[in-house]
């Protein structure tokens, strides 16, 4: 069984800062998804990746198999990136495992 | 291209009542997962349904829950005798290809309350 951990748990910056999110995991797998939930609930897909790194916009998001950790990566944070950001994992034919997610609020 | 579409949004129940939540996916997708996120609690994967197949119901309560995906119209996620630790948001998602290896499309959800 798959674990996922998330941290920090909550993350407060201002405006304009460098975010760091961490997932980590237990179990070798074959995609990482990083979801993005906004406070009215819905929730978009950023990235899914299975090595190495992507990037759209001011958000990167890296993966290292090896150890078994990926981080999301926020450029020049704004108040609209305040979210719930959600690391998931897949085996490729099992369920996403999802972690409990990282609260961010970026004040202005 | 209509997104996923989730109804109803809210949906209000009292103890022992049936909720019904419809999922309609994205046009051209043909797999449809199904998840729960109770409050404080991180999202649990349900059911993963093909066209009037369920190819994964490993995360589906024993009893009371069901769901279907007919040849047409939307995916059903159905609750009989609702219970107040049912109360949580409900999430489908569709993809064109099946499981965690493709990227899943998420409806807005469905929040249910059972008082």
């Amino acid at each position: 069984k798959n674990e996922v951990e998330q941290s920090p748990q909550n993350l407060t910056a201002q405006e304009g800062e460098f975010i760091t999110i961490n997932c980590s995991y237990s179990v070798g797998i074959s995609a990482l998804h990083w979801l993005q939930q906004h406070p009215g609930g819905g929730i978009v897909s950023l990235f899914m990746l299975s090595s190495g790194k992507k990037k759209h916009g001011r958000l990167i998001a890296t993966i290292n198999i090896q150890e078994k950790h990926s981080s999301l990566h926020i450029t020049a944070s704004h108040p609209r990136d305040s979210a719930v950001y959600i690391c998931a994992v897949s085996l490729g034919n099992t369920p996403l495992v999802f972690g409990k997610g990282t609260r961010l609020s970026v004040i202005a | 291209n209509a997104g996923v579409m989730q109804n109803p949004r809210h949906l209000v129940r009292r103890r022992g009542q049936e909720a019904r939540l419809r999922c309609s996916p994205m046009k051209g997708h043909s797999h449809v997962y199904w998840y729960r996120q109770l409050p404080e609690e991180g999202l649990k994967f349900m059911v993963y349904l093909q066209k009037e197949n369920i190819i994964d119901e490993s995360g589906m309560p024993k009893e009371r829950f069901s769901a279907e995906f007919p040849k047409e119209g939307p995916s059903i996620l159905r609750i009989q005798q609702v219970v107040r630790g049912d109360s949580a948001a409900y999430f489908c998602a569709s993809s064109p290809l099946g499981y965690g290896t493709d990227t899943q499309y998420f409806g807005p959800g469905t929040r249910l309350t059972v008082l």
